[in-house]
Parts: C-alpha cells; structure tokens; sequence
C-alpha cells in the first residue's frame, strides 16, 4: 500500500495563476481532509470529506475549492494565487470507525509570489 | 483565537530521559485528544490519543495525561530516544464534529540529545 500520495512536491506560482494539488489514497478510506502550516503553526483545517460527492469546509476554505468524485481522489484546487496562500498542504485519511486517527501525505510545499 | 496552545515551541533532554511535553486547550466541548509526530519533510503520523472518559492512556514509552478540570493535556516520553527527534503536534476534536475535524496546537519540537 503506497498510503496516502500528494503531487507535486514542490511547485512555485505566480499570483493571480490557478493550480490543482492532487491527493490520492488506497485505503479505502471515506474521510479525507485537506490542511495548510504555515511555518511556526499548526495544522489548520481547508476542507474535509466524508465519502464520494460530500464535502464542507474547515476552519480556512476561503481561495480553495474541492471535490471528492471517487473515494480515491480529493483534489485541493487554488483559484487566483495569492501570497498569502504560500504554505505546506498535507492531504490526510481516515476511516469512519476511528475518523481521529488519520493518515497524512507528504505535503506539497507551494511558494506564491 | 487559538483553541488548542502548546505553549513550549521546542524542548531538549538528554538520552534515557523523561520528555513532557504540554498541551491547553479552551475548548470544553472538546472530549477526544491526539498526539502527533512529524519528521522533516514528511506528514504527521499519529502516535497516542485519550478520550475525555480517561485520564491516562499508555502505549510503550508513551503515556498521555488528561486533567480536564485544567483543560491540559501532556505526553510523557521514557525513555527519550534520539530517534524521538521531532515536532509533536497536540490536536483535539469535539465528538457533535461529525468528520473527525481536528484543531491542531502550534507544536513543540522536542531534541533528544545522545
């Protein structure tokens, strides 16, 4: 099992450019979330989703969009890049039984400038 | 308004010692507590949590206190490790949450030192 895969790894934008983060996990597992850290910070909460056609918002979905069309994938997409979006973005999954317990990606480290 | 604080952003001991490393939160609706554990360049994994119905949990060399009248939270690690060379993260979530959304503290990076 690969867990959970985020690409890319890095990516450098220009303000006002759009861009997809992808997140693909082979678990099976009907929750996944989508977080941002910002250095010296925790983890903050962007969008989540419980299943295949059901998302809802975190503590910071303002600038993101999401969709979840197969329990596999949850794409984060950014639309008109802004400065203040220069973050690390971790994808996470967990299962209903014990949806505390989640399993991160690797993150991917976007630079907005 | 931070609902989750880990007031210590990093703490050093020595090999073979206790590590403690502390959590608040303000929250009183909150009842169920994680621990996370981050290396550079890789996600959080999870480590140890406690429900609000307990005031202990252990799991090897890790052990988690709850004091829920002081709404504070702790990890003891013994023996500290090098290997336990990393940023802890405290998170917690509130049960009437459906999802499992968590509130993540800022972090400690705790250094074990050979």
């Amino acid at each position: 099992n690969a867990g959970v895969t985020q690409t890319p790894k890095f990516r450098i934008l220009k303000i006002g450019q759009s861009m997809t983060l992808q997140c693909t996990q082979d678990m099976n597992h009907n929750y996944m979330y989508w977080y941002r850290q910002d250095p010296g910070m925790g983890l903050k909460l962007i969008y989540y989703s419980v299943g295949a056609g059901i998302t809802d918002k975190g503590e910071v979905p303002n600038g993101y969009n999401v969709s979840r069309s197969t329990t596999e994938d949850f794409p984060l997409r950014l639309e008109l890049a802004a400065p203040s979006q220069t973050s690390v973005y971790f994808c996470a999954s967990s299962h209903g039984q014990n949806y505390y317990e989640q399993y991160f990606g690797p993150g991917t480290r976007l630079t907005v400038t | 308004d931070q609902q989750v604080k880990q007031n210590s952003p990093s703490l050093s001991v020595q090999e073979g010692r206790i590590s403690i490393l502390n959590c608040d939160y303000t929250n009183s609706m909150f009842d169920y507590f994680l621990w996370y554990k981050k290396y550079p360049a890789e996600g959080p994994t999870f480590l140890i949590s406690i429900s609000s119905i307990k005031d202990k949990n252990e799991d090897g060399r890790f052990t988690v206190f709850l004091n829920k009248s002081a709404k504070h939270l702790s990890l003891h690690i013994v023996p500290s490790q090098p290997g336990d060379s990393a940023v802890y993260f405290c998170a917690a979530s509130a049960s009437y949450n459906q999802g499992g959304k968590l509130i993540f503290g800022q972090g400690t990076e705790l250094s074990v030192k050979p």
